[in-house]
């Protein structure tokens, strides 16, 4: 079935670095999304784009986030400053149009800032 | 807005017995589908069912939903749990016109034992 790719699948950085996440998403869908997912906690919403504009965003997304598509390449999540806190599992999702439709995710980065 | 609510924490049920998992929601648009997604430890969130339709049962692996609009619901069933069912459980409602958001709830931890 379709697969949503998100590389690396670990990662680790020095607080304070900048740090990118990337994500191909299914290669005819038109929504993304990234979600963030403490060890053991719920999955919550970050952020959701589409046609080269953020969608929507939540409390979580803070100024030091930023997400972009550029030329239909990569979806990225990137993270500048990382913050202790921003260690996580970032998961990208992506889907086609309409309301019927199945969000894909990806296997998830893990995000260890030390 | 729109919003998710789902029993909370952690359910834990012994195998071969019935369980339900409870889906509640608010929204004022009309254009929404709603969807179960499960995920099993260390992977990504996956699609169980789906369902758009008021009134009408939606099957799959096992499990079962039922939308029903006049109580704002969308529980998750099985007759009787396999000890592989043991996963993150998440309701989810999408809007099929402006932001195509996809809604989760706080999701549901499932245990079953032996």
């Amino acid at each position: 079935g379709p697969k949503v790719l998100q590389i690396p699948s670990h990662q680790i950085i020095d607080m304070g670095q900048m740090v990118t996440l990337n994500c191909d998403p299914v290669s005819n869908h038109l929504y993304f999304y990234w979600y963030k997912q403490i060890l053991g906690q719920q999955m919550e919403f970050l952020v959701n784009f589409y046609n080269g504009k953020v969608m929507e965003k939540s409390k979580l997304f803070k100024d030091q986030f930023s997400v972009e598509r550029p030329d239909g390449s990569y979806f990225t999540l990137k993270i500048q400053p990382t913050a202790l806190e921003d260690s996580a599992v970032y998961f990208c999702a992506s889907r086609f149009r309409g309301p019927n439709t199945e969000v894909f995710f990806g296997k998830g980065t893990r995000l260890t800032v030390v | 807005g729109d919003s998710v609510t789902q029993t909370e924490g952690l359910v834990t049920v012994t195998e071969g017995l019935p369980v339900m998992l409870n889906c509640t929601y608010q929204t004022a648009y009309s254009d929404v589908a709603f969807f179960w997604y499960v995920q099993y430890l260390n992977e990504a969130p996956k699609l169980l069912l789906r369902s758009s339709t008021d009134n009408k049962r939606t099957e799959h692996q096992g499990f079962h939903a039922t939308l029903h609009k006049s109580s704002s619901s969308f529980h998750l069933q099985k007759s009787s749990v396999q000890l592989s069912d043991s996963a993150l459980y998440y309701c989810a409602l999408s809007r099929g016109t402006g932001n195509y958001k996809y809604v989760f709830g706080a999701g549901t931890r499932l245990k079953v034992i032996a």
